[in-house]
C-alpha cells in the first residue's frame, strides 16, 4: 500500500532560519505529492505540489523537489517568519487511481520563535 | 468565495447519542471525502463519493455512515458514538474524482465524545 514518512516535531527555529522538513513516500504508480499547511484553528491549505519527478513546487518561499530515485519530497525555505509557525503535512495520491485519495503523514509542528 | 463548509465547529456528546455533521462545497465538486486527524497519524479517509449517489469506504469506515443526495453535501453520520471517534473531522472536495488532484478542505469539527 502507500504511505508517507515525515519527520516528527515539533520543530523550534529562530526567525530568519533555514526550515527543512523530510518526507519520504512509498507507492504503488508513479503519484502526485502535495504539502498542506495547517495553521492553528484552520484546515488544511494546499502549499504545494509536484506532479512528476524533478518537478519543484514552490510557493510562499517554500520549496520541494519530487526525487523518484530517492522517493522524497522534502520541504525546505531559506528563511522562516513567525506566520510560518504551523503544521506540515506531506501527502500522495495516485495519478491513476480511482478516486482522489490522499495519503498523509504524520504532519510535522514547526514553531518560529522572534 | 469557493469553501467547503463543515457543521458544526466544535460538539461535546455522550456515547449513544447520533449526531450528523455536515459538509457543503459551493465549487460544484464532484468528489467529496471524510477524514479524521489523530495526533501522529495524520490524516486517515474514513469514506468518500465520487458522485452523486456514489459512495465508498476508505481506511477507517467502521461506525460511520455517509450519503451523497446532492453534489454539494456529504454529511458524515454517527449512529452511535464511541469515545474512540473523539477526533478531528475534515470534510474535502475536489473537482474531480481522478486521482492526483489537490483538494480543498474544510476548517474542521472537533468531536468529544464522553
Amino acid at each position: 500500500g502507500n504511505s508517507v514518512t515525515q519527520m516528527e516535531g515539533p520543530v523550534t527555529l529562530s526567525e530568519e532560519a533555514f526550515l527543512t522538513i523530510n518526507c519520504t513516500y512509498t507507492a504503488t504508480g508513479y503519484p502526485s505529492l502535495f504539502w498542506y499547511v495547517q495553521y492553528p484553528g484552520e484546515g488544511l491549505q494546499l502549499l504545494l505540489k509536484a506532479t512528476k519527478a524533478d518537478d519543484k513546487g514552490s510557493n510562499k518561499g517554500f520549496e520541494a523537489t519530487y526525487r523518484k530515485e530517492t522517493t522524497s519530497f522534502h520541504l525546505e525555505k531559506g528563511s522562516v517568519q513567525v506566520s510560518d509557525s504551523a503544521v506540515y503535512f506531506c501527502a500522495l495520491s495516485p495519478i491513476k487511481a480511482a478516486g482522489n485519495k490522499l495519503t498523509f503523514g504524520g504532519g510535522t509542528r514547526v514553531l518560529v520563535k522572534p | 468565495e469557493a469553501q467547503v463548509t463543515q457543521n458544526p465547529r466544535y460538539l461535546i456528546t455522550v456515547t449513544g447519542k447520533k449526531l450528523t455533521v455536515t459538509c457543503s462545497q459551493n465549487m460544484n465538486h464532484e468528489y467529496m471525502s471524510w477524514y479524521r486527524q489523530d495526533p501522529g497519524l495524520g490524516l486517515r479517509q474514513i469514506y468518500y463519493s465520487m458522485n452523486v449517489e456514489v459512495t465508498d469506504k476508505g481506511d477507517v469506515p467502521e461506525g460511520y455512515k455517509v450519503s451523497r443526495k446532492e453534489k454539494r453535501n456529504f454529511p458524515l453520520i454517527l449512529e452511535s458514538p464511541s469515545p474512540n471517534q473523539t477526533s478531528l473531522y475534515f470534510c474535502a472536495s475536489s473537482f474531480t474524482y481522478a486521482g492526483g488532484r489537490p483538494q480543498h478542505f474544510g476548517d474542521g469539527t472537533r468531536l468529544s465524545i464522553l
